[in-house]
């Protein structure tokens, strides 16, 4: 199957930094999604991202699918942003591929 | 994500007992997955629907079951067989496949006795 490798895996920042997550992938894929998880369990789906640039609020998301890899950025970063981001890529015709995520805590 | 309901938020099994998951959602779309997640891991597909009364197992399926007679609903059972049932379970859906974007709920959290 594909593979799913997200760097970095802990990350801890101060609150107003800025930061950048990656994730790269084994093999082509015509998707992908970047997730956060908040530290009570609840998984939101932030970016569905096939190639190019999205931007939501201070964060946003560019996937470079020629080179297997996308790219999460959180600016000026707050204590809501805690928690783990997972991207997922899809394989076969029925997967969901995730990383094991990044877990990143912002302190105050 | 709102549309999407689990419960209960917490459960407890005890040893040879069989318990079921609700997840239910009026989105109306037609794709519903079930996975389990683990301390510190991502996340593993048990089953997925695509379709109301079709149902297809995922990578880690021994243990538990599941069905899928209406639209809005597809409940998980973790049979006695599931000799690790330990985890937390998140129920996502999607418009209609694995290309499109999926939602999750809230999770629902299952401990043994």
């Amino acid at each position: 199957g594909i593979q799913v490798e997200q760097s970095p895996p802990d990350l801890i920042l101060q609150e107003g930094a800025n930061s950048t997550l990656r994730c790269n992938f084994s093999d082509s894929v015509n998707n992908l999604q970047w997730f956060h998880q908040n530290p009570w369990g609840q998984l939101i789906n932030l970016f569905y991202i096939p190639s190019g640039t999205k931007q939501n609020g201070r964060l946003s998301a560019t996937t470079v699918a020629t080179e297997r890899y996308s790219l999460l950025y959180i600016s000026s970063s707050q204590t809501t942003d805690s928690g783990v981001y997972f991207c997922a890529v899809p394989y076969g015709n029925n997967r969901l591929a995730f990383g094991k995520g990044n877990q990143v805590v912002v302190i105050p | 994500d709102g549309g999407i309901t689990q419960s209960p938020k917490y459960l407890f099994r005890k040893e040879g007992q069989n318990v079921t998951l609700s997840c239910e959602q009026n989105l109306n779309h037609d794709a519903m997955y079930w996975y389990r997640q683990d301390p510190g891991q991502g996340l593993r597909l048990i089953y997925y629907s695509q379709i109301v009364n079709d149902f297809q197992k995922g990578d880690i399926a021994e243990g538990y079951s599941v069905s899928r007679e209406k639209k809005e609903s597809f409940p998980l059972t973790v049979t006695s067989a599931q000799k690790n049932p330990t985890a937390f379970y998140l129920c996502a859906v999607s418009v209609q496949g694995f290309n499109q974007p999926q939602h999750f709920g809230d999770g629902t959290r299952l401990s043994i006795l």
